[in-house]
């Protein structure tokens, strides 16, 4: 079974980028699947950010497309998600989830609280 | 984007109550409903994918019904471990969008 695992850090300056990385256990980051990113500002709903498959082919949500680029480090058996010019809008907890049908996410990250402020 | 409207926000309801969460989507979505079960604290976890399949370990008081653009998520018998946050999400077109929540307080 597929394991996933946020990292990166938990405070980040407005205007500044938001790194994170997702570990990925129990499978290949190269198998045929989606590997998606998804946040939760304190206290209200789940937002999609976007997603990679293992070709590296994306999509992202347009709320947010001008500032995510996400990746995949094969060697690594990671993906990682960068979102620039961030203000405290972007307060959440992000987390990583995979799925083998698109948009159906049965294995999630325990989830990682990114706070931007100075 | 597909805009998906879940009602009620919040419910109260007592162990053993049937209780029954909506979601509808702006556009038609064919059978692209997902729901998530959502505990504080925690990452969301899925109980049903294409409108009515129950996943694996999920308890079968766990139902999903709906086609189109109205769908529902019931619990024939509420446990005291259903209090939690539920979402319906579609899968039909990206951004795979997700319903607003409802919080069920036991």
């Amino acid at each position: 079974q597929v394991q996933l695992q946020e990292s990166g850090p938990g405070l980040v300056k407005p205007s500044g980028t938001l790194s994170l990385t997702c570990a990925v256990s129990g499978g290949s980051i190269s198998s045929s699947n989606w590997w998606s990113w998804v946040r939760q500002p304190p206290k209200k709903g789940l937002e999609w950010i976007g997603e990679i498959y293992h070709s590296g082919s994306t999509n992202y949500n347009p709320s947010l497309k001008s500032r995510v680029t996400i990746s995949v480090d094969k060697s690594k058996n990671q993906f990682s998600l960068k979102l620039s010019s961030v203000t405290a809008a972007d307060t959440a907890v992000y987390y990583c989830a995979e799925t083998s049908v698109a948009g159906v996410y049965y294995h999630w990250g325990q989830g990682i609280l990114v706070s931007v402020s100075s | 984007d597909l805009q998906m409207t879940q009602s009620p926000s919040s419910l109260s309801a007592s162990v053993g109550d049937r209780v029954t969460i909506t979601c509808r989507a702006s556009h038609s979505i064919s059978s692209y409903l997902n729901w998530y079960q959502q505990k504080a604290g925690k990452a969301p976890n899925l109980l049903i994918s294409a409108a009515s399949s129950l996943q694996s370990g999920v308890p079968s008081r766990f139902s999903g019904r709906g086609s189109g653009t109205d769908f529902t998520l019931t619990i024939s018998s509420l446990q005291p471990e259903d209090f939690a946050s539920y979402y319906c999400q579609q899968s039909y077109s990206v951004p795979f969008t997700f319903g607003g929540g409802t919080k069920v307080q036991i």
